[in-house]
């Protein structure tokens, strides 16, 4: 069963717009909501992520703002540039007993226009 | 540089044809992973190795067939594949198993013929 779902699948955002993607999840043994950045050719990356102790955490210009109680979690892109065209994807850790594993959405494919 | 190399980042191959792919951690770390990326698709998580051992298959075809000689290096050794195994592997490390950070290859982009 899916336990991750991403939004939207694709995404196109003006230079200077801002961009949001969210994941919602269903598994409530989740404890760590990363998001991952992936360039055409190469592998993803770890982007930014937060705990669910904190309701939002900024690097630079890419902010997660995590809901707990609605099972969300988002990447909000700021003043968006076209080298952050990319593919993204938010891999929430779910914990079962002493294992622990990332847990990958579909992806949203960004297209920033210059 | 993400410090995970993966070889070789094309391949093609028939149907009966007995090929390996190659992955390399230079960052000192235990644990190794596959993934399987498809289009439109979550990436799948096919073989987790820490510290040699393997610790996970998820529910992985025998035709897929992992090696793990040493914390460093990772295989895949691929044989009889069918087209719909055609996909982007991507090969990852992190500190242990279950870490937080996972470090991505850049992938080795596979087709079936």
């Amino acid at each position: 069963q899916q336990q991750v779902k991403q939004s939207p699948q694709s995404l196109i955002v003006q230079k200077g717009g801002i961009s949001i993607i969210n994941c919602a999840y269903e598994n409530t043994a989740f404890d760590y909501f990363p998001w991952y950045q992936q360039f055409p050719g190469k592998g993803p990356a770890l982007l930014i992520a937060i705990r669910p102790d904190v309701s939002e955490k900024k690097e630079g210009r890419f902010t997660i703002s995590f809901n707990k109680s609605a099972k969300q979690f988002s990447l909000h892109i700021m003043d968006s540039q076209p080298g952050d065209s990319a593919t993204y994807f938010c891999a929430p850790r779910v914990v079962s007993g002493s294992a622990r594993q990332l847990t990958f959405g579909s992806g949203t494919q960004l297209t920033v226009l210059p | 540089e993400t410090g995970v190399t993966q070889t070789p980042r094309h391949l093609v191959m028939g149907m009966t044809n007995k090929k390996s792919l190659k992955c390399e951690q230079h960052l000192g770390h235990n644990a190794m992973y596959w993934y399987k990326q498809s289009a439109k698709k979550p990436l799948e998580l096919m073989f987790v190795y820490n510290f040699k051992e393997q610790t996970e298959n998820n529910s992985v075809p025998s035709r897929f067939s992992p090696e793990c000689p040493n914390s460093s290096h990772l295989f895949l050794h691929l044989h009889t594949l069918q087209p719909e195994d055609s996909a982007l592997y991507l090969c990852a490390s992190s500190q242990e198993e279950g870490r937080e950070k996972l470090f991505f290859g850049s992938g080795t982009q596979l087709s079936v013929l």
